[in-house]
């Protein structure tokens, strides 16, 4: 079956504009997480869905990051007024278990460039 | 807090060599131990996992590692390196209570020459 998508794959935008960013997760998976992945560095945690409830967010950086799921299944980041250090890659996540033990299976991420 | 340390930041080993990269985390117990692998363009694969038991786990494309409580570490093996093993390769941790939040290291790079 498919894996977990997200779109767009590249997104530049100027400093100040609005991002949405879109994660589709493998069907029937319960839990779902975002990560930040700077340049040259880790991914970073931001946020946890299990079903449509946000149960964790306090990786966002700022209150300009913002994220939903409101059907339990697709989510969305959105990050308002965008800046320079936002660029970044923003990978999401899916596991079909809500446990420790649940692996999860990454998206290709997107690129978020801010100029 | 918990870390996790990745001391290489890129390796070069020659095709057909072995090949060890290192890692160690800080955690008061221990924790969930994972090794991933992003190619360009593709999102992170998970390559294995230590949960408890054996100390040597297997992973896929003949990877293996080994936990070694004394030492806070979780390297990562292989006998023999393929040209196709090119990637970053990253250690993660979770901590064994709540939910499955990954902390990585900041990951090294492999390359492997002809």
């Amino acid at each position: 079956g498919a894996g977990v998508s997200q779109s767009p794959r590249y997104k530049v935008a100027k400093r100040g504009q609005d991002v949405a960013l879109r994660c589709d997760p493998i069907s029937g998976h319960v839990s779902l997480f975002w990560y930040q992945q700077a340049l040259g560095q880790g991914p970073e945690f931001l946020t946890y869905f299990q079903n449509e409830a946000q149960l964790d967010k306090s990786g966002l950086p700022s209150d300009r990051f913002f994220a939903e799921r409101p059907e339990g299944s697709v989510s969305t980041l959105k990050i308002q007024r965008t800046q320079q250090e936002d660029s970044a890659v923003y990978l999401c996540a899916s596991s079909f278990e809500d446990r420790v033990s649940g692996e999860q299976f990454f998206g290709p991420g997107t690129r978020l460039t801010v100029l | 807090a918990q870390s996790v340390t990745q001391p290489d930041i890129h390796i070069t080993v020659s095709e057909g060599a072995s090949l060890e990269l290192r890692c160690n985390y800080s955690y008061g117990a221990t924790p969930y131990l994972f090794w991933y692998v992003q190619s360009p363009g593709q999102g992170l694969q998970l390559l294995l996992k230590y949960f408890s038991g054996d100390t040597l786990v297997q992973g896929i494309k003949g990877f293996e590692a080994e936990f070694k409580r004394s030492q806070s570490s979780f390297n990562l093996r292989k006998p023999s390196v393929h040209w196709s093993d090119a990637a970053e390769y990253f250690c993660a941790v979770v901590m064994n209570s709540g939910y499955s939040t990954l902390t990585f290291g900041k990951g090294t790079m492999l390359l492997v020459s002809p």
